[in-house]
């Protein structure tokens, strides 16, 4: 079974700017979350989507944003990109029914977005 | 905020020592996870264990989890150089229990000499 496959591996960019990530899920898996990840704050939680609904949500301002395709996919959009979004975006896909507790989490390599 | 708070920071040992990491948090949990990861990769599941579990095994992992004292711990035995990366704990502590939304730690910093 393929991993958790995340796009780009590495990107650059603007403040002011915007960006899209990818990622695609371990076949079957339903649930996708995200994750930023930086020396300061480690590893926060961004939100998480099961069956193209957000289910849980981070203490992060509006600009960033997600959303699940029916096949689960998933993208995150950060917009009017600040030098402080400068981390390692990593996605985590879970086979996760309703009810379905304490099921581990299968993370990408991630993308290194850069802002400067 | 950091739910989980591992310590030490950074441990250093020779390869064929144990290691023994320590993990506290702060609120009541649904189950803890302890997670490794490789510079600049992303995470991989070790261990989990459930709120009603005290001591788990995997291989050369051993987790104990004390829910009294809000603290678990990580021994991994016969360490190898191979063993050198991040180690996380991360806890899921959701009302509806779904693992969806985990509180990861700061990490801390194992290097296995040879």
């Amino acid at each position: 079974k393929a991993g958790v496959t995340q796009t780009p591996r590495y990107l650059i960019k603007t403040r002011g700017q915007q960006v899209t990530l990818s990622c695609s899920p371990i076949s079957g898996h339903r649930s996708v979350s995200w994750y930023q990840q930086t020396p300061g704050q480690g590893l926060q939680f961004l939100f998480e989507y099961f069956s193209e609904t957000q289910r849980n949500k981070g203490n992060f301002p509006g600009r960033f944003s997600g959303r699940q395709f029916s096949n689960s996919r998933s993208e995150m959009n950060v917009s009017t990109l600040e030098l402080g979004d400068s981390a390692l975006y990593l996605c985590a896909s879970s086979w996760m029914g309703q009810g379905e507790y304490n099921s581990p989490l299968h993370f990408g390599n991630g993308t290194r977005l850069t802002v400067t | 905020s950091q739910q989980g708070e591992e310590d030490p920071q950074a441990l250093s040992i020779q390869e064929g020592e144990n290691a023994t990491m320590n993990c506290s948090y702060k609120t009541s949990i649904n189950n803890l996870q302890w997670y490794r990861q490789n510079s600049g990769r992303g995470l991989v599941h070790l261990i989990l264990i459930r709120s009603n579990e005290r001591e788990k095994h995997s291989g050369r992992l051993r987790v104990t989890l004390d829910t009294s004292k809000k603290s678990s711990s990580l021994l991994i035995t016969a360490s190898r150089a191979a063993d050198t990366a991040s180690y996380f704990c991360a806890t899921d502590a959701t009302s509806t229990g779904a693992n969806s939304k985990l509180t990861f730690g700061k990490g801390i910093t194992l290097s296995v000499r040879p």
